[in-house]
């Protein structure tokens, strides 16, 4: 149980093409979503929380005109990186929870690479 | 604020021999979770092992096992009879109504 589906699991673009991640619960309901960005041997940087139907709560330093974050349902979570350059190449993780003391549960993860 | 401090950035086992990899948090709740992930070389963010602040008896999921200690805020996970597909990054994660990770432990298994 306790499944996370994240689509694409690698992206190669042109700079300035905006890229949509998907992620999605596929059988539990998340209250919650997350989205994480990962450099290289770091831990996970969160970036912003997202509860279905309400606007997502963004990090310190996040751009949230530069990362789109939608949670139509609670099942469904997505990610869009808009006008996209070199600098934003890298892998970005969800994870879904479905209650505050529970555990997160994550997608495989995407690897963004910007050309 | 709480934080959570693995301060291992790498380790090595040998192969079927016993690691403990460390892991202490800051924190004045007294109602909390603590959580082990694994992250192998694909990247996937896997759940090792949970621990309820509340519980005094260590988790224990196969191999992997826990020895939680509340009052000096660590808690740390044993991984008996290593294996190969044990190499891996290993974050401790701290949860009360937020998640927080640490910085990973890389472990290495010598066949």
């Amino acid at each position: 149980g306790a499944v996370v589906s994240q689509h694409p699991s690698w992206v190669i673009c042109k700079s300035g093409t905006s890229v949509k991640i998907e992620c999605r619960s596929l059988d539990f309901q998340a209250t919650t979503m997350f989205w994480y960005r990962q450099f290289p041997k770091q831990s996970l940087m969160l970036m912003a929380t997202s509860n279905e139907g309400s606007k997502a709560t963004y990090e310190q330093g996040v751009e949230k005109d530069k990362f789109l974050i939608n949670h139509a349902s609670l099942t469904l979570s997505t990610l869009t990186v808009t006008s996209a350059h070199p600098e934003d190449s890298s892998f970005y993780i969800c994870s879904a929870q479905t209650g505050k003391r529970q555990p997160q549960h994550f997608g495989d993860g995407t690897r963004l690479s910007i050309l | 604020a709480q934080t959570v401090t693995q301060s291992q950035p790498e380790m090595s086992v040998q192969e079927a021999e016993t690691v403990t990899l460390s892991c202490t948090y800051d924190t004045s709740e007294s109602d909390y979770y603590l959580f082990w992930y694994k992250q192998p070389p694909s990247r996937q963010m896997i759940l090792v092992i949970r621990q309820e602040a509340y519980k005094q008896q260590n988790a224990t999921e196969n191999r992997f096992s826990v020895n939680f200690q509340k009052a000096a805020k660590s808690f740390s996970l044993k991984i008996s009879d290593s294996q190969l597909g044990d190499a891996a990054m290993y974050f401790c994660a701290y949860n009360s109504n937020q998640f927080y990770f640490g910085t990973g432990t890389s472990l290495t298994v010598i066949p």
